[in-house]
């Protein structure tokens, strides 16, 4: 079984400043890592994901992610956030043996990107 | 490419009242598919899960039911509706173990 803990609900930040999310995870065997968001009255999007090689990968619209295995994290940062980054982010973990079933959710963090 | 279509958008009902959301897959064959609920502040719960016509998993005891009639629609259920049912459903897809493809939810206000 596993675990996700996203360790802040709401993290209002100023446009155009740096942005961390962080998210831990505990599991008996190797997972997978995935961010979604979820922009308001939406389904969740992925945004990126980690399955193995290099432990930092990055999305499209400038989010990254590092895959910290000794200390269980993969926090998700940005450089200098939009306002369009304002919703709902989500880590997720899932077995590396298994099927998406298995996949776990974090309670999410609420990113509110202020002018 | 594939899409998925889930309705309807919203939706309000009295409580004792049933219930019927149904979500459709194009672009793929034989999915997994899944419907989650989502409470305020509490992330992901997973309902059920199919990996195939007939084939249903559910993930906690409740008041719903899941169906696949055909093999890229799910259909979610209910004969009596309870407050406690009120929050947002989201269905989604995946092949094998990759990644989940999200509807856009059914947000149910049961009254």
């Amino acid at each position: 079984a596993q675990s996700v803990t996203q360790l802040d609900s709401q993290v209002p930040v100023f446009e155009e400043a740096p942005v961390e999310l962080r998210c831990n995870y505990s599991s008996s065997v190797s997972v997978y890592l995935f961010w979604y968001v979820q922009y308001p009255n939406q389904g969740l999007q992925l945004l990126l994901k980690y399955l193995s090689g290099s432990t930092l990968v990055k999305s499209i619209n400038g989010f990254e992610a590092e895959f910290n295995k000794s200390q269980t994290s993969f926090h998700l940062r940005k450089p200098s956030v939009h306002i369009s980054d304002t919703a709902e982010y989500f880590c997720a973990v899932s077995p590396i043996i298994g099927s998406a079933r298995q996949l776990t959710f974090g309670s999410g963090t609420q990113l509110t990107v202020l002018p | 490419s594939q899409t998925i279509h889930q309705w309807p958008a919203t939706l309000v009902q009295p409580v004792g009242s049933p219930l019927s959301l149904e979500c459709t897959v194009e672009g793929t064959s034989n999915p997994n598919l899944y419907w989650y609920r989502q409470a305020a502040g509490r992330g992901l719960q997973l309902l059920f899960y199919s990996v195939g016509i007939g084939q249903i998993s559910s993930e906690v005891p409740q008041n719903l039911s899941a169906s696949r009639p055909q093999d890229r629609q799910f259909i979610l259920s209910s004969k009596k509706l309870l407050l406690s049912d009120s929050g947002f459903y989201l269905c989604a897809w995946s092949v094998s173990q990759g990644t989940l493809h999200f509807g856009n939810g059914t947000r149910l206000t049961v009254t």
